[in-house]
């Protein structure tokens, strides 16, 4: 079976702080996809990242960051310099095989970034 | 807007009636998910369909709840004899058919959601 553990339940920074969100995940496939949603105060989930178990290079797009290490089973998120835009519900969720498969989903973190 | 959209956005309802959600996915994508999110929870698989086909169900799932995607295109989820329990929003998915190396994406894209309000 697979799971998704976001330890983090509520986050609070300031504002232009970075901020590091943590996703540890567990699978007994070998090939698995990782993804990132953020769900803002309206409700859509909106997909941000997809990474494959055979792709450990890091990402880097604007202020967000992702660093994925298999050796622990992580895929965390960071975002650089917060914004009261970032402020949301942030999902890890993991789906094996293709990627097509049903999203196992964490319990998310819920960012607050205040001015 | 090209979108997956839902409706109803909002259902209050009374214990032990039936409702219908449906679901439209965006046109050219045959994956379609559904998915039930409680207040402080991540969303959890209901079942998911390869066109008109439904793939698997979850142990969520249970005899009241009934999904169908007739023509491959939207797809409806129907709760029969609601319960208190079953207030939720209801997620609907959907993506293509990942072809690997052949390419296509998997990303599942969400949309609004159903509110459920069972009274």
């Amino acid at each position: 079976a697979q799971k998704v553990t976001q330890a983090q339940t509520e986050i609070s920074v300031v504002e232009k702080e970075d901020v590091t969100l943590d996703c540890v995940y567990e699978t007994r496939d070998t090939t698995y996809y990782l993804f990132w949603y953020k769900q803002p105060p309206s409700g859509e989930l909106v997909f941000l990242i997809r990474r494959n178990s055979f792709d450990e290079q890091n990402e880097i797009s604007g202020r967000y960051s992702w660093n994925f290490q298999k050796s622990t089973s992580s895929f965390n998120f960071t975002i650089t310099a917060s914004q009261v835009v970032d402020s949301a519900v942030y999902f890890c969720a993991l789906s094996v095989h293709s990627g097509n498969t049903p999203l196992v989903f964490g319990k998310g973190t819920r960012l607050s970034v205040i001015a | 807007d090209t979108g997956v959209s839902q409706n109803p956005r909002h259902k209050i309802t009374k214990r032990g009636q039936n409702v219908t959600f449906r679901c439209d996915p965006i046109s050219e994508h045959n994956r379609l998910y559904w998915y039930r999110q409680t207040l402080g929870q991540g969303p959890e698989f209901l079942t998911y369909f390869q066109n008109e086909a439904q793939l698997e169900k979850s142990r969520l799932l249970s005899d009241r709840f009934s999904a169908e995607r007739p023509k491959g295109s939207f797809s409806t989820l129907e709760i029969q004899r609601t319960e208190q329990g079953d207030s939720a929003m209801y997620l609907c998915a959907s993506s293509l058919k990942y072809l690997g190396l052949a390419g296509g994406s998997n990303e599942q894209f969400f949309g609004p959601g159903t509110r459920l309000t069972v009274l």
